[in-house]
């Protein structure tokens, strides 16, 4: 059965650089034809796309994030990780990652990492 | 990047009440239309994909229809544990997006 788990920095100070990584076990982040995802939550607000790579390292782009996101994926530890650059308080909130299916939806989520930005 | 509307922003209901979710996007998105259920504190759990495919596990009380633009979520019968914000997504275009959320609460 695939899972996804979270870890990464839980406080980061505003202007600096939050990084998430997201382990997938019971399976290949290599197999299928999966992208894999990551989403975020401000507090008391909805789900918001951030980015998605590919097991080939093909990556797309929330346009709002963009100038600011970078998505990487390590086959050989099965991971897949998250930078966010100069963040503000308004990037607080909780991170989750997911696997994405484009005909199937994203159907496999991590519980999610809370991420606080404050000096 | 395609919008996704989503009405009502939030329902009473009783258990036992069918309750219709319905969501609309900016442009065409053939049947690239999924449903989520989030109770607070959890990750979304997938309900419906391709608009009409129920994700495996997922009660049958729960249905999908539409495509092109306009996109409705059926709970035929609302059950305690349906309480919760619900979302749809659409993946037709490489630029993911959400709607914002229908919260369902008990009358």
């Amino acid at each position: 059965q695939l899972q996804l788990q979270e870890s990464g920095s839980g406080l980061v100070k505003p202007s600096q650089t939050l990084s998430l990584t997201c382990a997938v076990s019971g399976g290949s982040i290599s197999s299928g034809s999966y992208s894999w995802s990551w989403i975020r939550q401000s507090p008391g607000k909805g789900l918001e796309w951030i980015a998605y790579i590919y097991h080939s390292g093909s990556s797309y782009y929330n346009p709002s994030l963009k100038s600011r996101v970078t998505i990487s994926i390590d086959r050989s530890k099965n991971e897949f990780s998250l930078k966010l650059d100069s963040v503000t308080a308004a990037d607080t909130g909780m991170y989750f990652c997911a696997r994405d299916i484009r005909l199937g939806g994203m159907d496999v989520w991590g519980q999610g990492t809370t991420v606080i930005v404050s000096s | 990047d395609i919008q996704m509307t989503q009405s009502p922003a939030s329902l009473s209901a009783s258990v036992g009440d069918r309750v219709t979710i319905t969501c609309r996007s900016s442009q065409s998105i053939s049947s690239y239309l999924n449903w989520y259920q989030q109770k607070p504190g959890k990750a979304p759990k997938l309900l419906i994909y391709g608009a009409s495919s129920l994700q495996s596990g997922v009660p049958s009380r729960f249905s999908g229809s539409g495509s092109g633009t306009d996109f409705t979520l059926t709970i035929s019968s609302l059950q305690p544990e349906d309480f919760a914000t619900y979302y749809c997504q659409q993946s037709f275009n490489t630029h993911r997006t959400f709607g914002q959320g229908t919260k369902v609460e008990i009358k």
